[in-house]
């Protein structure tokens, strides 16, 4: 068990669609990543919050959105949804936000887009 | 050319045998490495974390990192059937706009059968 919590685990919806996923960090990580795993692409990296603020962005569709709140936890929205968004989405937290900081990852997200 | 290439396997090994699995990449400015294992559709969990080049052993894992010729290996000894799962490699930077967030490979696909 990473300490990195993730709800829902499952998520079945239509397209056109809203959904929000949760992330919880480990306790004390400041840090919170955001990365979409697909069959075809692999492990891609989305986003990155610290400490409430936006700190890096990947590949994330104008559709998708995040936010860290007070509390650390966080959130993916994920809108107008489309059956290529299908896919697993994984948080992951870091103590810090440098790249020697080890990277923790939560259980995943399996959204299923039908 | 993806920054991080890494040969999907699959790999298939007897019960003992050394597994040896490697990525290469093309970023020069990559000097965290990391392995993850990835149990079928669950969170990677980080195996190795290195720094830069040179050797680190961890019970039957050694993570070797040549930044001369940007290869990164993960050698493992007395393979067992639980190790049974999809390997990753990752990298970070340590300077730039994108300091923190991690590069992966496809990921190889180990079975160790008994």
């Amino acid at each position: 068990d990473s300490g990195v919590t993730q709800t829902p685990k499952h998520l079945i919806t239509a397209t056109g669609q809203r959904v929000t996923l949760r992330c919880s960090p480990r306790s004390g990580d400041l840090s919170v990543y955001w990365y979409q795993q697909s069959l075809d692409q692999g492990l891609q990296f989305l986003i990155q919050y610290y400490n409430g603020e936006e700190r890096a962005k990947g590949n994330i569709l104008e559709r998708f959105s995040a936010q860290q709140f007070p509390d650390l936890h966080s959130e993916l929205n994920l809108s107008s949804l489309e059956l290529g968004d299908s896919a697993l989405y994984f948080c992951a937290s870091s103590a810090e936000t440098g790249g020697q900081d080890e990277q923790y990852f939560g259980p995943g997200t399996r959204l299923t887009v039908t | 050319q993806k920054e991080v290439e890494q040969d999907p396997g699959p790999l298939s090994v007897p019960e003992g045998a050394i597994v040896s699995l490697n990525c290469t990449y093309s970023n020069s400015a990559f000097q965290y490495f990391m392995w993850y294992r990835q149990y079928s559709r669950k969170g990677p969990e980080l195996l190795m974390y290195t720094y830069s080049s040179g050797n680190k052993e961890d019970g039957r894992f050694t993570a070797q990192v040549d930044k001369s010729s940007k290869y990164i290996s993960l050698f493992i000894r007395d393979s067992q059937p639980s190790d049974s799962a999809t390997y990753l490699c990752a990298m970070s930077a340590n300077r730039g706009s994108t300091l923190g967030r991690l590069y992966f490979g496809r990921g190889t696909q180990l079975t160790v059968w008994p």
